[in-house]
This record gives C-alpha cells, structure tokens and sequence, in this order.
C-alpha cells in the first residue's frame, strides 16, 4: 500500500516532555514538509526537506527539530521549549517533477 | 508582503452552485492550488492552476488570472459531503518549493 503515514493520530503529553511525532512514505518521494494547523489558522510551514541529510527551516521553527537520515522518515520533535505545543500535525510529501503535495492523516498534539 | 484572502466562511443548498474566490499577493507565482479538508482529516488535492482560464474537474472546476492575482475554486451539484474548508494555496516561484496558504473556506451545505 503506497502512502504516508503518521503515528499516532492521537497523542498526549505533560507540559515539560519532549515528543517526537512520526512521519513515514513509501511514495519515493524527494521533499517531505512538517506543517501545524490550529483552529482559524492556515497551514503554517514548519520545517521542510529536500534531500536526505538535509532540511530547513520554516517559519515557525523554534520549538521544534527535525531529522532526514532516511529518504522515507521525517521524525518531527516538539521539545519543551515549544510553547503552545498543542495542535494538529501533517506531514507532506512531494516528489521530483510534481507541483502537489501529498498529506498524511495528521496527529493531533495535546500538552497538558 | 505576501498575502491570501479567502471568505472564512460560506452557506449553500444541495443541488446548488457556489463559488469560493481566492485573492493573492505574493513576490513571485508558479501556481495556485486547491486543497479539500474535512473536519479532522487531511487536505486532499483537488487543482492545480498555473496558467490562466478554467480548468474543469468533474464537478469541480478551478480559475485562475494572474494579471489580477484571483482564483475560484467552482463546486456544482452540492453535495451534503462537500462540507468542509477548501484551502486555497500560491507556490512561490524560487522559494524551494513551498506553499503559501490561506485561512480556508468553511463551506457548509444544507439539504
């Protein structure tokens, strides 16, 4: 089955943690993109990778790191110094040629 | 600046016809692009629009005019499922590929 996928759809944590959300494809595709969704806001870019080993920031960035050691992986981590953490995640991909990006289910974020 | 206007929120009747504009203001353009997302769900893609005039989709259909920095995203014979945000988004021409997005459309649609 081709696609992405994004474990899991539902995660809480305490104020304070660290969390690392999942993102995986199977789409070969080149680009995958880390994005945040709150209620009455657009999609907001958080960081965003060509290449494997390589990525770059978006413009909401602190807060947050990421990893590309793997062209199918994208692992997004909200460390504490994030400071409204909860939230709704996606990840997308986009392969070489194509102008579309292509999402996963999402995971929605809850810091208690 | 770089800017999407798009109405926060529309009503319609099954069966109907309605319209969704998109108004952009961005330092380059190498596309407009519409997405669909359910209430929890993902966006899906439904068109791309790089050149000017209409594209047609099924019952979908999607307009674009650069010179006036405006699309329509065109949805006939509403459907109940049709209910959802449709984001309108602009790809920024030699910005690595990424998306500026707008707030989205909440449309509603009533029987």
């Amino acid at each position: 089955d081709g696609g992405i996928t994004q474990s899991p759809k539902y995660l809480f944590r305490k104020e304070g943690q660290n969390v690392t959300l999942s993102c995986e494809q199977n789409l070969n595709h080149d680009a995958m993109y880390w994005y945040r969704q709150d209620p009455g806001q657009g999609l907001r870019l958080i960081y965003y990778s060509q290449i494997v080993n390589d990525f770059q920031k978006g413009d909401i960035a602190e807060g947050y790191s990421v990893s590309r050691e793997k062209k199918e992986s994208f692992p997004l981590t909200v460390t504490s110094a994030q400071k409204n953490p909860t939230a709704f995640y996606l990840c997308a991909t986009q392969g070489t040629g194509d102008y579309e990006q292509y999402f996963g289910p999402g995971t929605r974020l809850t810091v208690t | 600046g770089q800017n999407i206007d798009q109405p926060t929120e529309m009503t319609a009747t099954e069966g109907a016809i309605v319209q969704i504009n998109c108004t952009y203001q961005t330092s380059g353009f190498n596309g407009l692009f519409w997405y669909q997302q359910h209430a929890g769900e993902a966006p899906t893609f439904l068109s791309y629009n790089v050149l000017d005039g209409l594209e047609e989709k099924g019952r979908f259909s999607s307009f674009l005019s650069r010179s006036k920095g405006y699309s329509y995203l065109l949805l006939k014979e509403l459907q109940m499922k049709d209910s959802a945000s449709y984001l309108c988004a602009v790809l920024n021409a030699g910005n690595n590929r990424k998306l500026i997005w707008g707030l989205g459309t909440s449309l509603a649609v009533n029987p």
